[in-house]
């Protein structure tokens, strides 16, 4: 089906261990980007990328990383996970250059993630 | 400073009623402004975007303010199923990119 998910939807990890979010988008949109979301401090970018192999920091990137082999792809690692990384993570993608979309951000179903 | 800056509310209001959120943002080279909805913690989704001249879209009317820096989102008529949170979301000039910022959120509780 066309569209952008997530997975996994759920995730329950430990303190130490790496973990990969992934992302995947059907429309061939050039940006993506890497959300988190928690109370009190609403969407914040993680990373983001222009293009297949293009990547740039957001406002909270350390403990990440990410890449960008294909343009329909765009994983999430945590390398060494950490309790405050507990979060929803959201993938989303726009579609500026586009007429009929514009720069609109579609997001994925989100990936709650728990690191205890 | 938050660069995008909403009233967390709740705001309650009764069906029925109008409603208005405002959002300022500290960028004044910023593109493009949207507001969109988030249920629950579900994904958001693109409520509609805020266009100079301002638009409507049914009971929802968005109205940007270069000169003072807001956007602003009216509800008339507010039903039940309007309860969500509204998030203002600004692009605004990163490194080469027009790269999006959110604002916090602004709780919409409709009640009978």
């Amino acid at each position: 089906d066309a569209g952008i998910t997530q997975s996994p939807r759920y995730k329950i990890t430990e303190t130490g261990r790496q973990v990969t979010l992934m992302c995947h988008q059907t429309w061939s949109h050039s940006y993506m980007f890497w959300y988190r979301q928690d109370l009190g401090h609403g969407l914040r970018l993680i990373y983001y990328s222009a293009a297949a192999d293009i990547t740039d920091k957001g406002e909270v990137p350390d403990g990440y990383v990410v890449s960008r082999s294909k343009t329909e792809n765009f994983p999430l690692t945590l390398e060494s996970a950490t309790r405050s990384q507990t979060s929803v993570y959201f993938c989303a993608s726009d579609g500026r250059g586009r007429p009929t979309t514009g720069d609109t951000q579609y997001f994925g179903p989100g990936t709650r993630l728990t690191v205890l | 400073r938050k660069e995008v800056e909403q009233d967390p509310g709740p705001f309650n209001v009764p069906e029925g009623a109008t409603v208005a959120f405002n959002c300022t943002y500290s960028n004044s080279a910023s593109q493009s402004f949207f507001w969109y909805r988030q249920d629950c913690r579900k994904e958001p989704k693109l409520l509609m975007s805020v266009y100079s001249s301002g638009n409507e879209d049914g009971r929802f009317t968005a109205q940007l303010n270069r000169a003072s820096q807001y956007i602003s989102l009216l509800i008339r008529d507010s039903k039940l199923s309007d309860s969500a949170t509204y998030l203002c979301v600004v692009n605004a000039a990163s490194g080469g990119s027009y790269i999006p910022t959110f604002g916090r959120g602004t709780s919409l509780i409709v009640h009978p």
